[in-house]
């Protein structure tokens, strides 16, 4: 079983949905949780970064991570046709150079 | 430089033989990381330096692979007789330090090994 499970999708959804991408764990060492959006043939961009359990808001995303259940969500508000990309949940150890990534969840906004 | 930089962008190979990625980092950037993402994966981690140091090379799949920072700033990332499995997008990340930090990632080399 991989330290990182994700639900691969594919994910479609209209324009203007609340999307709601999810990633568990099993690794309780994990200290920092990223979520990566990747777009075809491109590498993956930082979207959104949280340091232990807690919310984080910036604009239209919230991150949230319940380490006491080892869960990460990342939810869109309002999505747009440009959220269309591949979504990456990343997590690392305190001081430690790697981060073990799931394995992305696609998602479709249709306008 | 402004942004992680890869080459080659594509590289096509025949079993067998050696190839030699390069990845140059954000100038400003300590750490350097590897990976490696198979289509419909996530990237799995291969090796990072702190500067020259290499500190952690676990994910490497096997002593055919190796990886080199001499200066702390460019590195290559060497497969030697490449088999057909070793078919991958090849990415480069770079943050300013290691533990936490923000990873920028290169644009990949897709390598095709025949």
């Amino acid at each position: 079983q991989k330290e990182v499970e994700q639900d691969p999708g594919p994910l479609s959804v209209p324009e203007g949905a609340i999307v709601s991408l999810n990633c568990t764990y099993s690794n309780s060492a994990f200290q920092y949780f990223m979520w990566y959006r990747q777009y075809s043939r491109k590498g993956p961009e930082l979207l959104m970064y949280t340091y232990s359990s807690g919310n984080k808001e910036d604009g239209r995303f919230t991150a949230q991570v319940d380490k006491s259940s080892k869960y990460i969500s990342l939810f869109i508000r309002d999505s747009q046709p440009s959220d269309s990309a591949t979504y990456l949940c990343a997590m690392s150890r305190a001081n430690a150079g790697k981060s073990t990534f799931g394995d992305g969840t696609t998602l479709t906004v249709k306008p | 430089g402004a942004g992680v930089s890869q080459s080659p962008r594509y590289k096509v190979t025949k079993r067998g033989q050696d190839v030699t990625l390069r990845c140059d980092p954000i100038s400003s950037h300590a750490t350097l990381y590897w990976y490696q993402q198979a289509l419909g994966q996530g990237p799995e981690f291969l090796t990072y330096f702190n500067y020259e140091a290499q500190p952690d090379k676990s994910g490497l799949p096997s002593d055919r692979f190796s990886a080199e920072r001499p200066e702390g700033s460019i590195s290559t990332l060497t497969i030697q007789r490449t088999e057909q499995r070793d078919s991958a997008m090849y990415r480069c990340a770079s943050s300013l330090r290691s533990g936490g930090e923000t990873q920028y990632f290169g644009p990949g080399t897709r390598l095709l090994v025949l």
